[in-house]
């Protein structure tokens, strides 16, 4: 099976633009969750969408958001980027959530000037 | 949410095995324990799961004391491959999806 796959790889925005992420999870897997990743904070946790619905969400301000289509693809919306939005984004899915192994994409490094 | 720490770095040397501990004072009755390893520009890659006990696969084992509020994942026998940043998670899920908390990492160097 091919794995989760992320698009654009890499990107550059100005500050106050806005930008799309796209992630395709693997065949099969219903459940996508994002995470974003900088050297200062970690890995921190987004939100998860399972069939189209977002199940939960981290603690990220409301200029983060996200969707899931029917073929359980997932896009990240961030608006009115900040300097500090640069970031690792990182896309993972599961068959289902729950106690399944979670499998990331490569991540889409966002730098933002 | 539970909260993880780990330490920030270890050294070891080729063949050697390296235990990396990780305390999770506050993990609920329900939660997991996972442990992930995450090479530069890579996304981070599933290692070993358990809930308690001793749980061990095909690269690593994962150690859980009764009381729960701290587990080592062992690597035996590392190589220079395993140089890389190794992260404990725990968390569980709900009728909410899941809700884990990624700690900061232990980041490895083998040395040769």
């Amino acid at each position: 099976k091919a794995g989760v796959t992320q698009t654009p790889r890499y990107l550059i925005k100005t500050r106050g633009q806005q930008v799309t992420l796209s992630c395709s999870p693997i065949s099969g897997h219903r459940s996508v969750s994002w995470y974003q990743q900088t050297p200062g904070q970690g890995l921190q946790f987004l939100f998860e969408y399972f069939s189209e619905t977002q199940r939960n969400k981290g603690n990220f301000p409301g200029r983060f958001s996200g969707r899931q289509f029917s073929n359980s693809r997932s896009e990240m919306n961030v608006s009115t980027l900040e300097l500090g939005d640069s970031a690792l984004y990182l896309c993972a899915s599961s068959s289902s959530g729950g106690r399944e192994t979670q499998y990331f994409g490569p991540g889409t490094r966002l730098l933002v000037l | 949410l539970a909260k993880t720490t780990q330490p920030i770095s270890m050294d070891s040397y080729e063949g050697q095995e390296v235990n990396i501990t990780c305390s999770h004072n506050n993990i609920a009755t329900n939660d997991y324990i996972t442990w992930y390893q995450q090479f530069p520009s890579q996304g981070p890659r599933f290692i070993i799961q358990g809930y308690k006990t001793k749980v061990t696969n095909e690269v690593a084992s994962l150690f859980i004391p009764a009381d729960r509020k701290s587990s080592t994942l062992s690597l035996p026998r590392v190589s220079l491959s395993d140089t890389a940043v190794y992260y404990c998670l725990v968390g569980d899920w709900d009728n909410y999806g899941q809700n884990f908390v990624f700690g900061p990492g232990t980041r490895l160097s083998v040395l040769p």
